[in-house]
């Protein structure tokens, strides 16, 4: 099934230096959405690209998507301690019933 | 404050005992769903609802029951828990072709 799969599963940077993580999905898409989870807690939407933008920006966070790769980039600048989190992407199904997310990136800030 | 509520918080019980999972959102959003998450397959959806007296299964709805009532409540329904059904459960939801508002999850253990 249509399914947005994250890389690196895990990702360990120090303060300040910037975190990228990639996703990939398998059929064409009308938008991609990126989700942060603390640990145990729910998910909170960071950003929404649609299938004709190629890069949108939100604070520190930048997402690029190419449509030809069937792929997307989620940057975080700066990074902080709190931002020590699971990320996810997610695509919605064809029949737009639902969203289906990838397994994640777990990140984790040091300071 | 916009959000969604899910009660109760953690939850522990016996194989065969009925329990039911509260979910409130006070958006007026159409669309609600019920995911689960396990380590290692990420979330999956149960259970969606296009609006009040609409209901359908998502990928893992078996032993899984919702009812759509009202456009604000969307309960969870384990008529005879087994312990395949010990997982963090999310209820989520959005307005139409909206991002997702989830809920902070129940943990459910079953014995």
């Amino acid at each position: 099934s249509q399914q947005g799969e994250e890389d690196p599963q895990a990702l360990s940077i120090q303060e300040g230096e910037n975190a990228t993580m990639n996703c990939s999905y398998k059929t064409s898409i009308n938008n991609l959405q990126w989700y942060r989870q603390n640990s145990g807690r729910g998910l909170v939407h960071l950003i929404l690209i649609r299938s004709n933008e190629r890069e949108k920006h939100s604070g520190r966070l930048r997402v690029t998507l190419d449509t030809s790769k069937k792929s997307s980039s989620l940057l975080i600048t700066a990074s902080r301690a709190a931002d020590t989190a699971s990320y996810f992407c997610a695509t919605p199904n064809q029949a737009g019933t639902a969203l289906i997310f990838g397994k994640g990136t777990t990140l984790s800030v040091s300071s | 404050e916009a959000q969604v509520t899910q009660n109760p918080r953690y939850l522990i019980t016996v194989t065969g005992k009925k329990l039911t999972v509260t979910c409130s959102q006070n958006m007026n959003h159409e669309y609600m769903s019920w995911y689960r998450q396990d380590p290692g397959l990420g979330l999956r959806q149960i259970y969606y609802s296009m609006n009040v007296e609409v209901t359908d299964k998502g990928d893992v709805p078996e032993g899984y029951k919702v009812s759509r009532k009202e456009k604000r409540n969307f309960p969870l329904i384990l008529e005879s828990p087994s312990p395949n059904q010990t997982s963090l459960y999310f209820c989520a939801s959005s307005a139409y072709n909206s991002p997702l508002h989830f809920g902070n999850g129940t943990r459910l253990t079953v014995t």
